[in-house]
């Protein structure tokens, strides 16, 4: 199984400023099979970022995704106030399909 | 616009078996391109993939549960199903049902629903 760790799990910052939250895994993700989702509280997760960089339908071009191999991250560029929420990242090139644990993004 | 929604029980005995359906509107389930799966979320927690589905009947399932957990698909009603055997309090959670894409993202999640808390309790 594959663990994916993120880090850190909590991050404080103000709105505007520029969130880096990172997912690295336990063994290679081959073909960069790594998809970040937000998750607002009460809500269903919303997928960000597929294929390690490309933008979900819909998504705003504030976030962005890169990495390779087992080393990945997520970058928002200017936080807006909804995106003080839970990040998971996940892997779906082995099953089981694994989710890091989660970052918070908190003001 | 695809919608995922599930219904089922939302409280569950000890033991005794977890059954949730997924009923799929705004497209289709038989398509090619999709898996349909389900994840979960106990309160407070992260999430945990549990397994998903093809149109054909063909599954994928979580090791951690494989020994408990059976999925199933009506192409007919655009359901899918999952059954969760002798549960305790700790498969206490939120499920989600959601679509997995191999068309375009080769198998990340694009549509969830909006989630089922389910409570396991005498």
């Amino acid at each position: 199984e594959i663990v994916l760790t993120q880090s850190p799990g909590t991050l404080s910052l103000s709105p505007g400023e520029r969130a880096t939250l990172s997912c690295r895994a336990s063994q290679t993700i081959s073909s960069n099979y790594l998809a970040w989702y937000r998750q607002k509280p009460g809500q269903a997760p919303r997928l960000l970022i597929y294929g390690a960089s490309s933008r979900a339908t819909g998504i705003p071009d504030r976030f962005s995704g890169s990495g390779s191999g087992t080393d990945f991250t997520l970058t928002i560029s200017r936080l807006e106030p909804e995106d003080f929420v839970v990040y998971y990242c996940q892997q779906y090139v082995n099953s089981p399909h694994t989710f890091g644990q989660g970052t918070k993004v908190e003001i | 616009q695809l919608q995922l929604q599930e219904s089922g029980p939302g409280l569950v005995k000890p033991w005794e078996t977890l059954s949730l359906t997924c009923t799929v509107s705004g497209g289709s389930i038989s398509s090619s391109s999709y898996y349909w799966g389900w994840i979960r979320q106990p309160p407070g927690k992260g999430l945990e993939w549990i397994g998903s589905i093809y149109y054909s009947g063909s599954t994928f399932y979580n090791p951690s549960l494989q020994s408990r957990v059976t999925m199933s698909v009506d192409t007919s009603k655009k359901q899918f199903s999952l059954k969760l055997s002798s549960v305790t309090a700790a498969d206490t959670a939120v499920y989600y049902c959601a679509r997995q894409d191999y068309y375009v993202s080769s198998g990340s999640l694009d549509y969830w629903g909006q989630g089922t808390l389910v409570t396991v309790s005498s």
